[in-house]
């Protein structure tokens, strides 16, 4: 079956813009997850969803960032304002429930310019 | 945070065994997974072993856990070519559902 789908894979933007990244989980999964990865590093926890509750929302950095999944599939990670320090490759996850293993899209990457 | 910690780099000879280490600091772990990473691509679910067990073994891959040294390791037999890419340990914890990433060992397959 289809994996986990995220659009665009590339962004570019400028400082201040807005934005919006989507995710599209496996069909089924109830936990979704959102991830950061900057060059070098590994993925860094921001978000997860079970169902169309936030669970865990510690992760996100600050209140530029926020992310919602209505109906409990696709889900949307947007960011205000935008700052240079942004630009990363945010990566979506979903599972089959929390703590089953994560099965990964190819990433977003963002860049602030 | 719990810290995972792994090594940057490994170089090998193509036919060579790898071993990638990975040490994490929580006790309470309740899975611990390897993920491999090829460039510009999401990371990709390798195998996972439960915090009770030692060991794994699928195929190549062999993942051995020492709980009381907090140390995980994953060997690939017989690496090859394509065997190149970037490995990513990761655990869970006992009551969270948050995995914890390593900053990932850089494998480097010689032919």
């Amino acid at each position: 079956g289809a994996g986990v789908s995220q659009t665009p894979s590339n962004k570019v933007t400028e400082k201040g813009k807005y934005v919006e990244l989507r995710c599209d989980p496996i069909s089924g999964h109830t936990a979704l997850y959102w991830y950061r990865q900057s060059l070098g590093q590994g993925p860094e926890f921001l978000i997860y969803f079970q169902g169309t509750g936030a669970a865990d929302d510690s992760g996100l950095p600050n209140d530029r960032f926020f992310a919602v999944r209505p109906e409990g599939s696709v889900s949307t990670l947007k960011i205000q304002r935008t700052e240079r320090g942004d630009s990363a490759v945010y990566l979506c996850a979903s599972s089959e429930t929390g703590n089953s293993p994560l099965h990964f899209g190819n990433g977003t990457r963002l860049t602030v310019t | 945070g719990e810290d995972v910690e792994q090594s940057l780099f490994l170089s090998v000879r193509e036919g060579d065994s790898s071993v990638i280490n990975c040490t994490y600091t929580d006790s309470s772990s309740t899975y611990l997974y390897w993920y491999k990473q090829e460039p510009g691509a999401g990371l990709q679910l390798l195998t996972y072993i439960f915090s009770n067990m030692d060991m794994k073994q699928d195929q190549r891959l062999t993942v051995l856990l020492n709980k009381k040294d907090k140390h995980l390791s994953l060997r690939i037999a017989d690496t090859q070519t394509g065997d190149s890419a970037i490995y990513f340990c990761a655990e869970t914890l006992f009551g969270f559902n948050k995995f914890y990433f390593g900053s990932g060992t850089k494998l480097n397959v010689k032919p």
